[in-house]
């Protein structure tokens, strides 16, 4: 799987937009970009994926480059709850036995 | 819709002892993965399951690490003796087939002293 690179920290005040940015430029045709964020103390949970459309849901948006090789997760109105490690990670989907790889992520933090 | 379930939440043991953790994945979910969480890191791959099959355990230290999924729902990971370096937080995950969204539990944090 493709590698990706992420700034290892960030600042974000409340109730402002969150960008956060990730590199991959190494990214095969058929790799999708996934994001996860860890919150403190708890289990890595799943934000969203996509190959190369932009994608929305109730969590973020999710808008990739033309060229793939990067893209940027935006929490559109950041919250305190949302300060957490988030990691951008590239793999093929289905059928693959291969694994999610993480790297360090992105600390967060959103600011009062 | 109920989460990944673990269990228990925190062990504490000494080197050379035995320790297993328990997970229940999201009812419906055939694929089961097992991970190293060490402090300040990304979560590691340990072992992945299709239903009661063993899909990758390439990074398991088979030495002293195993796990097994007999009835293709419920896993348990075992270390078998603990050493120090395996303190870490374990996580267990499903995902409904191979290679899709994985959703995690919350772990169980071991401290070997």
């Amino acid at each position: 799987d493709a590698k990706t690179t992420q700034p290892p920290s960030m600042d974000c005040a409340e109730g402002r937009a969150a960008n956060l940015p990730c590199n991959h430029s190494t990214i095969s045709g058929n790799e999708y970009v996934y994001w996860y964020r860890q919150i403190h103390s708890q289990g890595p949970q799943y934000i969203i994926h996509g190959l190369k459309n932009n994608e929305t849901n109730e969590m973020a948006s999710l808008i990739i480059t033309e060229d793939r090789k990067s893209s940027t997760l935006i929490l559109p109105h950041a919250t305190l709850r949302d300060t957490a490690v988030y990691y951008c990670i590239v793999r093929v989907q289905s059928g693959s036995a291969r694994q999610l790889t993480f790297g360090s992520g992105t600390q967060l933090t959103v600011l009062p | 819709e109920a989460g990944v379930a673990q269990s228990p939440r925190y062990k504490i043991i000494e080197k050379r002892q035995s320790v297993a953790f328990w997970c229940n994945p999201i009812s419906g979910h055939a694929t089961l993965y097992w991970y190293q969480q060490i402090l300040g890191q990304g979560p590691k791959l340990l072992i992945q399951f299709q239903n009661n099959g063993v899909v990758d355990d390439s990074q398991l230290p088979k030495d002293r690490f195993s796990a097994e999924r007999l009835k293709g729902v419920d896993s348990t990971l075992k270390i078998q003796p603990a050493k120090l370096e395996d303190s870490a937080v374990y996580l267990c995950a499903s995902s409904l087939v191979l290679g899709t969204a994985q959703y995690f539990g919350p772990g169980t944090r071991l401290t070997v002293t």
